[in-house]
């Protein structure tokens, strides 16, 4: 079965420092892979996705992100970090049958200034 | 871009009565609509998906006669939660797609339930 993990549960990072937010899947195939972010009380936003081609992803407000088949990874970064960057972040992956999206548990990052 | 509005964004209920939330798809046509609940400071789980014109297909362990979905057009789904209870409270997400195939998902902003 698909499975998303995020191993940090949350991460401080101080403003203009770079940022690394790790997450592992288990697929049969070829995934579809995606970041979202959430804001508190709001829904998700998609930050960006890889389907297939090149495995460094550019996505929105600076993000970017690489797919490693061979450590089963899709880790998001992004160079500097703005305050306003500060919410929940979630990797997901797109399940066969039903084009569901599985969710990992996210990753809470706060920003110091 | 596509637009997903949710409504209520909040909601406070008495026990025991049945609340309506609503997924529309405000600049396309959702062939297929997911509804997602998530617990404080956890992922979401799908509860489940339904399509345009047909029943909901509902994931292990989520009740469908407590839970009632309608995607009566292709622009609108509502979930219903019947009965409800304190262990209902949480936060509910929708989202909408027109090319499920590539997972062109939109999400709503989501609806707080909490009942007393």
């Amino acid at each position: 079965a698909q499975s998303v993990t995020q191993p940090d549960i949350h991460i401080t990072v101080s403003e203009g420092a770079s940022l690394e937010l790790r997450c592992n899947y288990s697929y049969g195939a070829t995934p579809y892979l995606f970041w979202y972010v959430q804001s508190p009380g709001q829904g998700l936003q998609l930050l960006l996705k890889y389907f297939s081609g090149d495995t460094l992803v550019q996505g929105i407000k600076g993000f970017e992100a690489e797919f490693k088949r061979s450590q089963s990874s899709f880790n998001l970064r992004k160079p500097s970090v703005h305050w306003s960057d500060a919410a929940e972040y979630f990797c997901a992956v797109g399940a066969t049958g039903g084009f569901k999206t599985i969710f990992g548990a996210g990753t809470r990052l706060f920003v110091k200034a | 871009g596509a637009v997903v509005s949710q409504h209520p964004s909040w909601v406070i209920c008495k026990s025991g009565t049945s609340v309506k939330i609503e997924c529309r798809s405000l600049d396309f046509q959702a062939t297929t609509m997911f509804w997602y609940r998530q617990f404080p400071k956890q992922s979401l789980m799908l509860m489940a998906t339904s399509n345009e014109g047909s029943k909901a297909t509902y994931e292990q362990g989520v009740e469908k006669d407590k839970f009632l979905i309608n995607h009566a057009s292709l622009t609108l789904s509502t979930l219903t939660v019947t009965s409800a209870h304190p262990e209902d409270s949480s936060f509910y997400i929708c989202s909408a797609t027109h090319d499920s195939a590539n997972y062109g998902y939109t999400f709503g902003s989501g609806t707080r339930l909490t009942v007393v």
